[in-house]
């Protein structure tokens, strides 16, 4: 089975930190993406990457920046972290004839 | 973009009791998914089924792809199956887009 992992499951940081969630899968997949799930407006993409250094927009990318320098791992950056970022943030990975494996999440509160 | 509805918005279940959920999308899809969404938060997933039928335990689910809509039934439900359940469905873009969610609640 594919696994997803992201490097922590909660996390506080404070307003103008620069945050970093890691995400790594263990398959060769070529794509990978962030979600944040947020009550009420459900899961929305912010960026994916189908290659290594190749990245694209998704529907919120604001306030936001990825890494993809090795296949297997995708960061997610907050350059410098607000309120409105408190979230739960999801990594997956995907393969075409399989789909989607998603990891665990991680609860990000910003103070 | 695409628009993927779910229904009902909540089932309440008593356990044991069969359930069916169906998700209905607008456009012809490359992939479609359900997923699992436990109280941990994390998303399991439960069918890749662009199409046709598809078995796991006491779970299945059906996608007709011609009338754009899926079903994910639940037999012999268990208090374990309490959670979310999410369709997502894929264009030609590797993006997936969800439906807002199926919240099953089983009681003991």
């Amino acid at each position: 089975d594919v696994k997803v992992t992201q490097s922590s499951r909660y996390l506080v940081k404070r307003t103008g930190e620069k945050v970093f969630l890691e995400c790594v899968q263990d398959m060769d997949h070529e794509n990978m993406f962030w979600y944040r799930q947020d009550p009420g407006l459900g899961l929305r993409l912010i960026y994916f990457s189908y290659d290594v250094k190749m990245k694209e927009k998704g529907d919120i990318p604001e306030g936001y920046s990825v890494s993809r320098e090795k296949k297997e791992r995708f960061s997610l950056i907050l350059e410098s972290a607000s309120t409105n970022q408190t979230s739960m943030y999801l990594c997956a990975s995907s393969l075409t004839s399989i789909g989607y494996t998603f990891g665990s999440g991680t609860r990000l509160t910003v103070v | 973009g695409i628009q993927v509805e779910q229904s009902p918005p909540d089932l309440i279940l008593q356990e044991g009791a069969n359930s069916t959920l169906r998700c209905n999308f607008s456009d012809s899809v490359n992939n479609l998914q359900w997923f699992h969404q436990n109280p941990w938060g994390q998303l399991i997933n439960l069918f890749y089924i662009p199409s046709g039928t598809k078995q796991n335990g006491r779970l299945s689910a059906t996608t007709v792809a011609t009338e754009r809509y899926s079903l994910l039934y639940i037999s012999s439900s268990q208090t374990t199956d309490s959670g979310v359940y999410f369709c997502a469905v894929e264009l030609n873009d590797y993006k997936l887009s969800f439906g807002a969610g199926t919240t099953v609640t089983v009681r003991a």
